[in-house]
């Protein structure tokens, strides 16, 4: 079945600290993969995708993301967090059906807190 | 260019009840997509409309419905709620088909008594 591991629920990091949020995929063609940040009471704003090519991407807020097919990984890093990262992270992977629109499976989220 | 809205921002119902969620899609954006959102837990696909027409459910019953209208706007109705279905439902468009993004909502924050 297609689906989505985060392995962390909870995370704490010191302000200036590097991040790294891991993120594996289960799924049978080439993914489509996507990061997502919502903090709390809001909507889910996107970070970074990757289709295809080069497996670093870069996204907004300083974040970038590696995908490694051999491990069905994509970790989400930053090298220097911010108090104003605190939020909740999703990563998701599109398991659209032939014929439909991109369709979206999700992990369960990692809650990251940034200390001072 | 608006982005994604939608309406209410909560609402409480009780058990039993019937609701009707709204969504207006980004300008352009023939695609709509709603999920549920349950507390502490990541989105998951209910259905999706392109032009008007169901274009793929997720594990949902049938209790859960949805419309699109004309003008790409969509509506989420859900019938004889249960304390479970509370939840943040969002709704997603996208610019059709071969489009590899969808635009997120901020949601719509429903309690069940």
């Amino acid at each position: 079945a297609q689906s989505v591991t985060q392995p962390d629920i909870h995370i704490t990091v010191s302000e200036g600290a590097s991040l790294e949020l891991r993120c594996n995929y289960s799924y049978g063609a080439t993914p489509y993969l996507f990061w997502y940040v919502q903090s709390p009471g809001q909507g889910l704003q996107l970070l970074l995708k990757y289709f295809s090519g080069d497996t670093l991407v870069q996204g907004i807020k300083g974040f970038e993301a590696e995908f490694k097919r051999s491990q069905s990984s994509f970790n989400l890093r930053k090298p220097s967090v911010h108090w104003s990262d605190a939020a909740e992270y999703f990563c998701a992977v599109d398991t659209r059906n032939t014929g439909t629109a991109i369709k979206l499976t999700f992990g369960t989220g990692t809650r990251l807190q940034v200390t001072l | 260019e608006t982005g994604v809205t939608q309406s209410p921002t909560h609402l409480i119902k009780t058990r039993g009840q019937q609701v009707t969620l709204r969504c207006s899609s980004q300008s352009g954006h023939n695609t709509v997509s709603w999920y549920q959102q349950a507390l502490g837990q990541g989105p998951q696909f209910i259905f999706q409309y392109y032009r008007e027409e169901e274009n793929g459910r997720g594990n949902f019953p049938p209790r859960f419905s949805g419309l699109q209208f004309p003008n790409y706007s969509s509506e989420l109705n859900v019938n004889a709620l249960e304390l479970d279905d509370s939840a943040l439902y969002l709704c997603a468009s996208t610019a059709g088909i071969v489009v590899n993004e969808q635009f997120f909502g901020p949601g719509t924050r429903l309690t069940v008594l």
